[in-house]
Formats: C-alpha cells, structure tokens, sequence
C-alpha cells in the first residue's frame, strides 16, 4: 500500500502566517493527490484537487504544489478561519490512503 | 447543489450487521462512482470502500474486505454500505463521497456507527 506521510502533525500558528503542510509520498502516485479541510464537528471539505487546482470556492490564499514525491498545501496570510485539520489523500491507486493529518492551533 | 445524506448509523453489538445509505441528489448519480470514508472518533480519515458508476468495480480497504459490501441503486440514487461482523474498530463518522473533477469533491453529513456491547 502507498503511504502518505504527512508532516508535521501540528503546528502552532499566528494570523498572517504563511503555512507550508507536506505529504510525502512512498511510491509515485503521480497528479493524484487531493487536500481536505475539516473543522471541528464538520465534514471535510477538498480544497486542492490533483495535487494543484483550487477547488471551487476555496480562497486564493490556498495554493497545492509537488517536488517529486513531496506534496504540499500551502496557506499565504493565514486568517481565523483556516485554523482546522488538514489532510492528504492520493487517489493514484487502491487502496487509497490518506496522511494521518495536521492540525493547525492559534499561538 | 449536490446533497449527500447518510443514513442508517447506530448502537450496534459486536458481531452484529449494520447497512448505512447515501442518498444522493443534484447531480447524476448514475454517471459517477462513490466513495465511503470513516472516521474513528478523534481519529483521521481512513478511505472504506469504492464503487464504480455501473458497480463493475468495486474495491475495499483490507480492513474491511470480507465484512463490508459496497453496492448502488441508480434508480433511487442510492449508495450503500453494508457491514457484517462489526468489531469494536469500526466505530466511527461514516462518510460517502461524490466526485467533480476527480473523486471526493462533496462529503455528506456523515452517520455514526458505534460497536459496543
């Protein structure tokens, strides 16, 4: 099965911060990596999509990007808002698997 | 707008069968495989079960496989999920997924499966 490390598993955050989470994957998976949002108590939203498209609707402060087998979600001006979890999937091949998460916490 | 409603969660003992449904609207269910996801309680996201749009492809997690069936019902835009031999681990936030531009686009609510005696 491909695993998707993600790092780090928390990260302590003030407004205006610019975030960088990664997910490293252990075989390729090529485009096939999708980032997810969730809020305490709320369903995950996508928020990137094949490693580097903005869903629909998602701020323009959310970018996704890839270097090799490295995928990170990158939030520039952090706001209130964007403090949640965030988690990695890749969809390249069964079993999907998804990063063990992130959560961002306010300083 | 895409809805996706889950439904048939509940207190269920251990060795005991339990079928969740997504009932899906705004889209055209029958063009498009789905998805179901869990969530132990304070727990990450673990991938459960795919079905294709003509339920030709089917496939599921390795800790699923054997217990869990995934099937669909185009005609009532129907997703469902049934599990057989339920153990303590597989209580958790059970979530069906629809795709646009690649799959888990939209998440329903989620319905609460807890196994315990």
């Amino acid at each position: 099965d491909i695993q998707m490390t993600q790092s780090p598993s928390s990260m302590s955050v003030s407004l205006g911060d610019t975030v960088t989470i990664t997910c490293r994957a252990s075989q390729d998976v090529g485009i096939y990596v999708n980032w997810f949002q969730q809020k305490p108590g709320k369903s995950p939203r996508r928020m990137i999509y094949r490693a580097t498209n903005l869903a629909d609707g998602v701020p323009s402060r959310f970018s996704g990007s890839r270097s090799g087998s490295d995928y990170s979600l990158t939030i520039s001006s952090l706001e209130s808002e964007d403090v949640a979890d965030y988690h990695c999937l890749q969809y390249d091949e069964y079993p999907y698997t998804f990063g063990a998460g992130t959560k961002l916490e306010l300083k | 707008e895409v809805q996706l409603v889950e439904s048939g969660g509940g207190l269920v003992q251990p060795g005991r069968s339990l079928k969740l449904s997504c009932l899906a609207s705004g889209f055209t269910f029958s063009n498009y495989g789905m998805n179901w996801i869990r969530q132990a309680p304070g727990k990450g996201l673990e991938w459960v079960a795919s079905i294709s749009s003509s339920s030709s492809y089917i496939y599921y997690a390795d800790t699923v496989k054997g217990r869990f069936t995934i099937s669909r019902d185009n005609a009532k835009n129907t997703l469902y999920l049934q599990m057989t031999s339920l153990r303590s681990e597989d209580t958790a936030l059970y979530y069906c997924a629809s795709p646009r531009s690649g799959p888990f686009a939209y998440w329903g609510q989620g319905t609460l499966v807890t196994v315990s005696s």
